[in-house]
């Protein structure tokens, strides 16, 4: 398995475009993070999702943000319009949740999507 | 609600040196904590979790909830271990609460 692939990596756009950035998991997980990354916030959960369903998006920072999860393959996350602040690594990752013992999945995160708005 | 929190942004030391990195949460529940690591031009991953209570790659940790703190320890720093460290806290529902992060450098 490849792990977590994101697309793309690196993204430049002008202040109000739209933004998507798309996430493939690990085959068979069940939970999909989306995290977003600066220096002054560190790393932050914007959404996440089990089994397709998004279970948490307090995350999101605002209406212009939003994301989905049509299948157990595929995520994306959209900022429409983009902003300057909104500039960041985005990254997803991936989990399987296990019930032995109660234990939380490893996640698994891809590479990110390193966003400049201008 | 639950939160991580990392006092150090940087933690610069010399090799050979002991380092902690220093994380505390709080958090209502009985908590799950982790360690990940992210070295340069490398994916984020885990380095360690609380309840395996192992040594990976020297590196150990233990959850004293007594302080609510869960700090990564290594007697003996080495240049490799120069990385970003990220102490965090997942609740019942697998999600996973991440701390601000702490830049180690270790010098020659």
């Amino acid at each position: 398995d490849a792990g977590v692939i994101q697309s793309p990596r690196h993204e430049v756009t002008e202040m109000g475009q739209e933004v998507t950035l798309r996430c493939k998991p690990i085959s068979g997980h069940d939970y999909l993070f989306w995290y977003r990354q600066t220096m002054m916030r560190g790393l932050e959960l914007l959404i996440y999702f089990n089994n397709n369903v998004p279970i948490d998006d307090s995350g999101m920072p605002e209406d212009r943000f939003s994301a989905k999860m049509p299948n157990a393959s595929f995520s994306t996350l959209k900022i429409q319009p983009s902003e300057p602040r909104d500039s960041a690594v985005y990254f997803c990752a991936s989990s399987l949740w296990t019930l032995a013992g109660g234990r939380t999945g490893e996640l698994f995160f891809g590479e990110g999507s390193r966003l400049t708005v201008l | 609600a639950q939160r991580v929190t990392q006092p150090e942004k940087l933690l610069s030391v010399f090799k050979g040196a002991p380092v902690e990195l220093k994380c505390n949460y709080s958090y209502s529940g009985s908590p799950e904590l982790f360690w990940y690591v992210q070295y340069s031009r490398q994916r984020l991953q885990l380095l360690l979790r609380h309840i395996s209570r192992e040594s990976i790659k020297g590196f150990t940790a233990d959850l004293n909830k007594g302080e609510t703190s869960f700090h990564l320890k290594k007697p003996f720093a080495q240049e490799e271990d120069s990385a970003m460290y990220y102490c965090a806290l997942a609740n019942a529902g697998n999600m996973l609460t991440f701390g601000g992060g702490t830049r180690l450098m270790v010098k020659p």
